[in-house]
C-alpha cells in the first residue's frame, strides 16, 4: 500500500497565529494533491487543491507543494477557534488499472483562544 | 463544488441484518464513486471503488459477499453491508469525483450502529 504520511498531532496553535501542517507521500509519480478539513462526527470538506510546486493561496489558506521532497504543506493564517478540526492530506495516486485518492492519517488542530 | 447525498444519516441496527446506504449525485453525473470507511479517530480507508454499469472494484481486505455494491445509474450508488456485526459499526461515506476525476466531493456520511 503506497502511503500518505501526517503527524497525528494534536497540533496546538494560540488563535491569531499561524498554523503549519505537513504531509508526505511515497509516490514519486504523484500529481494531485488535496487538503480537507474534518470536524468530528461529520465528512470532510475540500480546502485545497495543488498540482504543481510552489505556493498556492486562498484567503487565509496557503499550500506548499515540493515534488522533489514528496511534501505538501498547509498554512493557516490568523488562525481561528472555528479552524479546529483534523486535516487530512490526500494524494491521487497512480496504480495499474486506475489512480485512487489515498488519505492520510490527519492532523488534529487544536486553536486555543 | 458538486453535491452529493448520502443517506441515511445514522442507522442503529440488530446483529445479523442488513443496512443500506445510498450516495446520489445532485448535480452532475458520476461514473464513479467510491465508499470509504473510517473508525473514531482513524483516517478514512478507501472500501471499494463503484462503476456505473459493471462491478465495484473492492480494495484487499474487503469482504465483496458482505458489502455489497451497485452502481446502476450515472447519479446513484448503494452500498448494502450484509449480516451486519457490531465490529461493521463505523463511519461510512461516499464520494463522487469531479468530471475530470481529480476531486472528490463527499456525502455527508452514514453512522452505523450494530447492537
Amino acid at each position: 500500500q503506497k502511503e500518505v504520511e501526517q503527524n497525528s498531532g494534536p497540533l496546538s496553535v494560540p488563535e491569531g497565529a499561524i498554523a503549519s501542517l505537513n504531509c508526505t507521500y511515497s509516490d514519486r509519480g504523484s500529481q494531485s494533491f488535496f487538503w480537507y478539513r474534518q470536524y468530528s462526527g461529520k465528512s470532510p470538506e475540500l480546502i485545497m487543491s495543488i498540482y504543481s510546486n510552489g505556493d498556492k493561496e486562498d484567503g487565509r489558506f496557503t499550500a506548499q507543494l515540493n515534488k522533489a521532497s514528496q511534501y505538501v504543506s498547509l498554512l493557516i493564517r490568523d488562525s481561528q477557534p472555528s479552524d479546529s478540526a483534523t486535516y487530512l492530506c490526500a494524494v491521487n495516486m497512480r496504480y495499474s488499472s486506475a489512480s485512487k485518492i489515498i488519505f492520510g492519517s490527519g492532523t488534529r488542530l487544536s486553536i486555543r483562544p | 463544488g458538486a453535491v452529493v447525498s448520502q443517506h441515511p444519516s445514522w442507522v442503529i441496527c440488530k446483529s445479523g441484518t442488513s443496512v443500506k446506504i445510498e450516495c446520489r449525485s445532485l448535480d452532475f453525473q458520476a461514473t464513479t464513486m467510491f465508499w470509504y470507511r473510517q473508525f473514531p479517530k482513524q483516517s478514512l480507508m478507501l472500501m471499494a471503488t463503484s462503476n456505473e454499469g459493471s462491478k465495484a472494484t473492492y480494495e484487499q481486505g474487503v469482504e465483496k459477499d458482505k458489502f455489497l455494491i451497485n452502481h446502476a445509474s450515472l447519479t446513484l450508488s448503494t452500498l448494502t453491508v450484509t449480516s451486519a456485526h457490531p465490529e461493521d459499526s463505523s463511519f461510512y461515506i461516499c464520494s463522487a469525483g469531479n468530471r475530470d476525476g481529480e476531486k472528490l466531493f463527499f456525502g455527508s456520511g452514514t453512522q452505523l450502529s450494530v447492537l
